[in-house]
């Protein structure tokens, strides 16, 4: 049973560019979260997605957008890339059930460094 | 911004020896859960409490809530190597917002063999 995947695992991207992250669910999940962890810091919620909608965001910019796919994966777009979006990215899934104690499984990361 | 602060950042110590780690957090939570993260790679969750418990225990861990110091604590007994790490604990709200988890910045725990 394969847990969370993301790929790539490492990104090197210049000032002004656009960048797509992808994450494939926990097999069963139906809902996938991203979060951004600067170094040091601790993760903080970008979006949500669940039936393809995004359901919940946090405070972050226009310039970060996401797609969920009817199979559940997801990607994750960053366009206009600043040095600020250097950091590790992580996808987590859980199986909606309207409960806010649905545990969430994280990915490896992938970690984007922006020149 | 981050909804919690967590005590100590760093932490050192012997192998065999307890560590505990304190978080606080800012508004009222319909439960509180703590990972674990190894080299900046992915979370693994450890142990989550609802904020009606007050204490839970899950092998070498156990947990404690404190709904009105808004805080809470975990400890690991008996302590490994293998227990290096990032701890974070995280926050999910009362209202609406199922799968948000807010996140601490994080204790850092060296365990020397």
């Amino acid at each position: 049973d394969a847990g969370v995947t993301q790929s790539p695992t490492h990104l090197i991207k210049t000032r002004g560019q656009q960048v797509t992250l992808r994450c494939s669910p926990k097999s069963g999940h139906d809902t996938v979260s991203w979060y951004q962890q600067a170094l040091g810091q601790g993760p903080q919620f970008i979006f949500q997605y669940y039936e393809e909608e995004e359901r919940q965001r946090g405070n972050f910019p226009d310039r970060f957008s996401g797609h969920q796919f009817p199979n559940y994966s997801s990607e994750l777009n960053v366009n206009a890339l600043l040095l600020g979006d250097s950091a590790l990215y992580l996808c987590a899934s859980s199986l909606f059930q309207g409960s806010s104690t649905d545990t969430q499984y994280f990915g490896p990361g992938t970690r984007l460094t922006v020149l | 911004s981050q909804q919690g602060e967590e005590d100590p950042q760093a932490l050192s110590i012997q192998e065999g020896e307890n560590a505990t780690m304190n978080c606080s957090y800012k508004t009222s939570i319909n439960n509180l859960q703590w990972y674990r993260q190894n080299s900046g790679r992915g979370l693994v969750h450890l142990i989550l409490i609802r904020s009606n418990e007050r204490e839970k225990h899950s092998g070498r861990l156990r947990v404690t809530l404190d709904t009105s110091k808004k805080s809470s604590s975990l400890l690991i007994t008996a302590s490994r190597a293998a227990d290096t790490a990032s701890y974070f604990c995280a926050t999910v709200g009362v209202s609406g917002n199922t799968g948000k988890l807010i996140f601490g910045q994080g204790t850092t725990l060296q365990v020397k063999p």
